[in-house]
């Protein structure tokens, strides 16, 4: 069975200040990799996915992440982060098959921005 | 491009009634999985259904289940509600192209379902 971690309840950086959000998957082979985040009482947005191919992806606002086979990671990343990104960020994974695209979500990061 | 839809925003419900919750897709997709989404929690996959039919089912009991429609729209239905049913329910659809499925899901708002 698939699983995901995400280390790190809460994270507080300042604005401007860089920012990485953490996420270790278990499954048996590569999965599909995403990054959503949420904002308070509302849906998921998608940030990036990683289905194959070079293994640092773009996002959107200005996200990216890494993919780390050896290490079973898929960490976000962002430079410089701005008042506005403050929100609960989740790690999903889902299975390479045909049979369905059922998603394993992390237990979330919930990011805070100081002024 | 209408994104997806849920209905209804809010519901309030008593330990032991039934509730049915709605979700439109995403236009051009054709997939729908609903995901149960405790408080301070991630998502939970409850099922998935393409083709009017349950596909995947996640750890949830027998009082879960659902529908797809011709038109690609879905209905969860939870009975005999229990003060743990309490959450937001999340829509999310997708698409299959020659018979591919394709991973991207879009969320809808969710429905936040009290249970009193």
């Amino acid at each position: 069975a698939q699983s995901v971690t995400q280390p790190d309840i809460h994270i507080t950086v300042s604005e401007g200040a860089s920012l990485e959000l953490r996420c270790n998957y278990s499954y048996g082979a590569t999965p599909y990799l995403f990054w959503y985040v949420q904002s308070p009482g509302q849906g998921l947005q998608l940030l990036l996915k990683y289905f194959s191919g070079d293994t640092l992806v773009q996002g959107i606002k200005g996200f990216e992440a890494e993919f780390k086979r050896s290490q079973s990671s898929f960490n976000l990343r962002k430079p410089s982060v701005h008042w506005s990104d403050a929100a609960e960020y989740f790690c999903a994974v889902g299975a390479r098959n045909n049979a369905g695209n059922m998603l394993t979500f992390g237990g979330g990061t919930r990011l805070m921005v100081k002024p | 491009d209408a994104g997806v839809t849920q209905s209804p925003t809010h519901l309030i419900k008593t330990r032991g009634q039934q509730v049915t919750l709605r979700c439109s897709p995403k236009s051009g997709h054709d997939t729908v999985c609903w995901y149960q989404q405790a408080l301070g929690q991630g998502p939970q996959f409850i099922f998935q259904y393409y083709e009017e039919e349950e596909r995947q089912r996640g750890n949830f009991p027998d009082r879960f289940s659902g529908h797809q429609f011709p038109n690609y729209s879905s209905e969860l239905n939870v009975n005999a509600l229990l003060l743990g049913d309490s959450a937001l329910y999340l829509c999310a659809s997708s698409r299959r192209t020659s018979g591919i499925q394709i991973h991207e899901q879009f969320f809808g708002p969710g429905t936040r379902l009290t249970v009193l």
